[in-house]
């Protein structure tokens, strides 16, 4: 089955930095990839995602891209703010099925 | 529009009890999913319903049940809980299998003792 590898499980940076969460998935059949937002005591709420199509996608602070061949993705956040702060997940979805693959999740915080 | 509800929101059971966790969207979606958070795990799931009628084994279903009610609802079930099930559960809907967007319910919180 699909096997999907997030890094780093904890990221802080300062007000306005940038941050990275990357990840790998095993099986070159997915095809769609979303990163969700989970903060504390609520459920994970979708941010954004792509598919295997594009190699790019933005919107507003926060972007992803995908390496098919290397077959890893990665969420960029912009200019962070205090109210980044969450546990960040990926996922990986195979062409032809209708469950997720979930990384472990990236804890960020965003430091005033 | 509710989006995706559980109830209870936190439950405490003994070793050995049953329960049922329920859930329920309003967004006329066809695929529900009952998936378990625990720490350093990230989300794991445990069942899924493509569609109102069927269900199916996600990769952690071992001590649950599911009864897909309706297109609405999609009840996990312990039939005899354990302390490995002590977890944090989310439901989660989309619109069908191909549509692949995921909306997640608030979870309900369960220590079993």
């Amino acid at each position: 089955g699909e096997n999907v590898e997030q890094h780093p499980s904890t990221l802080s940076v300062q007000e306005g930095d940038s941050a990275v969460i990357k990840c790998t998935y095993s099986d070159s059949a997915s095809n769609y990839f979303p990163w969700y937002k989970q903060e504390l005591g609520k459920g994970p709420q979708l941010i954004i995602d792509i598919r295997s199509n594009v190699g790019e996608k933005k919107d507003q602070r926060i972007a992803v891209t995908l390496n098919k061949t290397a077959k890893h993705f990665s969420l960029h956040i912009t200019e962070t703010q205090p109210e980044d702060s969450a546990v960040y997940f990926c996922a990986a979805l195979k062409q032809g099925y209708s469950t997720l693959t979930f990384g472990k999740g990236t804890m960020l915080l965003v430091s005033p | 529009n509710a989006g995706v509800t559980q109830t209870p929101k936190f439950q405490v059971l003994k070793t050995g009890q049953s329960m049922t966790l329920q859930c329920a969207q309003d967004m006329n979606h066809n695929s529900m999913y009952w998936y378990r958070q625990d720490p350093g795990m990230g989300l794991r799931l445990i069942y899924y319903s493509a569609s109102e009628g069927t269900t199916d084994k996600g990769e952690v279903p071992n001590g649950y049940n599911v009864s897909r009610l309706n297109k609405r609802e999609f009840s996990l079930r312990l039939e005899s809980a354990a302390p490995s099930q002590t977890s944090v559960y989310f439901c989660a809907s989309s619109l069908d299998r191909s549509s692949y967007e995921q909306y997640f319910g608030p979870g309900t919180r369960l220590t079993v003792t």
